[in-house]
This record gives structure tokens, C-alpha cells and sequence, in this order.
């Protein structure tokens, strides 16, 4: 199973809120999980990642929390601003680099 | 320092022609992958190229072929073209190919077909 299933496909957040996007993966070989955000026009740029190892990453107002156990992992964004408006994508790779993204969730912070 | 170029940047085609997008990594970086990604969706991992190599290929059919030259730029042919092919196509590169190397994208070249 190659499949990054992610929830909500879209979310809208008033400014200062907090946003979760959540996903979910089945192929335990997955050993690095980076987050994506893309903006209308442009290429996916790298946001933060996690390996497998690690239950939390938290860079800036960014951060991941990550449960392997139960195969999920989740990006959290405090204090969301309008300027975080953007399609965000969770991803994973295994050994050679290849990603699995997920379908993307398109965040709408309202000032 | 210049990150992922593409080029062209869009592009018009008619169903059955044959296209070539192009693609120079970051500079530091030698590992180019191509992916496509339809509207609305996330991106679909075409292939990867490495050491002038096609390393690993996704599900994808043999009208999509690559090229990676000595100076790791990178070319994407797409023959037969399909109305379905009309996507957005992105090239990614990295320092080499372990898992944890962050993948730099470029900012696509948008192909329509006709």
C-alpha cells in the first residue's frame, strides 16, 4: 500500500486560530514524513518533516506531531495568519527518496 | 543561489504530439525526479534520475521517458499525447537519493493538451 490519505480537504480558519490538517498512512517502510505548502501558481515548497523516530517537531509556528503506532501524523499551525492561506500537502518517502503525497488540504485563514 | 528552474513555463499541445520540458536542479544537487500533478490533487511521482540513471519510475506508461545530462539538468519527454496528460508537471531535485534529502521543486510547466 502505497496511499497518504489526508483530511480535511479543506479548512478555514479565523486569523490567530490554530489549523490541524491530519493524515494517515498504511506502509510501515514510509521513513520520512516532510509537509509541503504550495501557493496558487507555484512549485510545493518544503515546510517542516519528521522522521519516524521522533513524536514531535516543532519549528517556529509549525509543528508535527507524530504517532506511529497508530500510523498518523499531523501538522499544526498556531496563531495562523491570513498569509498562510495555501494548499498544503503531507508526503512520505522510503528509502530512494520517492514521495507519496497525500491529496492536500486548502487552508483559508479569514483576517 | 538559483534554485529549481523549468522551462517552458506553459505550453499547448494537440492530442498525439510529442513534448519536452526541462528542467536545471539546484545548484549543489544531483538528483532530479519529475512529477505531475492534476488539478485539485496532489503530485504523482513520474520518475527519478540519478548519475545519468532512471533509478526508480512510478506508475506511469513508457510514452513518459527522461533524460539526465552530465551537468544533472534534466529533460521530461511525454510522447502520444493524451487529453489526460494536461497537468501541471514539476522537477524536483536533491542531494542524492536518501530519504531525508529535501526535495526542492521548481514551479512547473503547466501543459494542456487539445
Amino acid at each position: 500500500q502505497q496511499q497518504v490519505k489526508q483530511s480535511p480537504q479543506s479548512l478555514i480558519v479565523q486569523k490567530g486560530g490554530i489549523s490541524i490538517i491530519n493524515c494517515a498512512y498504511e506502509n510501515t517502510a514510509f521513513d520520512y514524513f516532510p509537509w509541503y505548502q504550495q501557493f496558487p501558481g507555484k512549485g510545493p515548497a518544503l515546510l517542516i518533516a519528521i522522521r519516524p523516530d521522533v513524536s514531535e517537531k516543532k519549528e517556529g509556528r509549525f509543528t508535527i506531531s507524530f504517532n506511529k503506532s497508530a500510523k498518523q501524523f499531523s501538522l499544526h499551525i498556531m496563531d495562523s495568519q491570513p498569509g498562510d492561506s495555501a494548499t498544503y500537502f503531507c508526503a512520505a518517502s522510503t528509502a530512494g527518496n520517492m514521495l507519496t503525497f497525500g491529496g492536500g488540504t486548502r487552508l483559508m485563514v479569514k483576517p | 543561489d538559483a534554485g529549481v528552474t523549468q522551462s517552458p513555463t506553459h505550453l499547448i499541445k494537440t492530442r498525439g504530439q510529442q513534448v519536452t520540458l526541462r528542467c536545471s536542479p539546484k545548484s549543489g544537487h544531483d538528483t532530479v525526479s519529475w512529477y505531475q500533478q492534476a488539478l485539485g490533487q496532489g503530485p504523482q511521482f513520474i520518475f527519478q534520475y540519478y548519475e545519468e540513471e532512471e533509478r526508480q519510475r512510478g506508475n506511469f506508461p513508457d510514452r513518459f521517458s527522461g533524460h539526465q545530462f552530465p551537468n544533472y539538468s534534466s529533460e521530461l519527454n511525454v510522447n502520444a499525447l493524451l487529453l489526460g496528460d494536461s497537468a501541471l508537471y514539476l522537477c524536483a531535485s536533491s542531494a542524492g537519493t536518501f530519504s531525508n534529502s529535501p526535495l526542492h521543486f521548481g514551479n512547473g510547466t503547466r501543459l494542456t493538451v487539445t
